[in-house]
């Protein structure tokens, strides 16, 4: 069936990158999608990718698409602890099927 | 343009209550959505409206129901509260005005079920 797997946790260092990783099922995805959640807040899109896209690149994000190995990532540039939040990636094979989540936490 | 809107954004509830947890939309989107989110469980869809008129069951549905009262407006009602729907519930509204169907999602409902 569809499923779609994140990591949990991801802790990293101001300043770095970081980088998020996403492995799904449905090779019919037309697009997936990277969300933000804050704490105590909705989800709010972050950025998507088409499918016959390998990158997309938004300001400080970075979106890779590796379509053979069903794998997305999501790299963040130069992070500050405002980035700090957990990062949903979601695939559309008609509706959304969203990741568990990945925590992701800012050091100073 | 407030977007999504949901209420209430708390509530306590003792097994066996019921109640309706309201959604709203000001964007014209055709398709709404409710979710649930569990603790490492990302998020569940329990029921969606593709259009006007029409719902369908998601992942989750059991224990709930829908009700798309016109366009703007997806409930979710819980005929008999029980512990295991203790969750953060979600509405989310799509439309097709950009062909990437992006979902916009109301702040979310916080339900405590004793």
């Amino acid at each position: 069936g569809e499923d779609v797997e994140q990591s949990l946790f991801l802790s990293v260092r101001e300043g770095d990158s970081s980088v998020i990783n996403c492995t799904y099922t449905d090779s019919s995805s037309t697009y997936l999608y990277w969300y933000k959640q804050e704490p105590g807040a909705g989800l709010q899109l972050l950025t998507y990718i088409f499918s016959n896209m390998d990158m997309k690149q938004d300001q400080r994000l970075t979106v890779l698409l590796n379509k053979k190995d069903k794998h997305l990532s999501l790299r963040i540039a130069d992070t500050q602890t405002g980035d700090s939040a957990i990062y949903f990636c979601a695939e559309r094979p008609g509706k959304l099927i969203f990741g568990q989540g990945t925590e992701l936490s800012v050091k100073p | 343009n407030a977007g999504v809107t949901q209420t209430p954004k708390f509530q306590v509830l003792k097994t066996g209550q019921s109640m309706t947890l309201q959604c709203a939309q000001d964007m014209n989107h055709n398709s709404m959505y409710w979710y649930r989110q569990d603790p490492g469980m990302g998020l569940r869809l329990i029921y969606y409206s593709a259009s006007e008129g029409t719902t369908d069951k998601g992942e989750v549905p059991n224990g709930y129901n829908v009700s798309r009262l016109n366009k703007r407006e997806f409930s979710l009602r819980l005929e008999s509260a029980a512990p295991s729907q203790t969750s953060v519930y979600f509405c989310a509204s799509s439309g097709q005005l950009r062909s990437s169907y992006e979902q916009y999602f109301g702040p979310g409902t916080r339900l405590t079920v004793t």
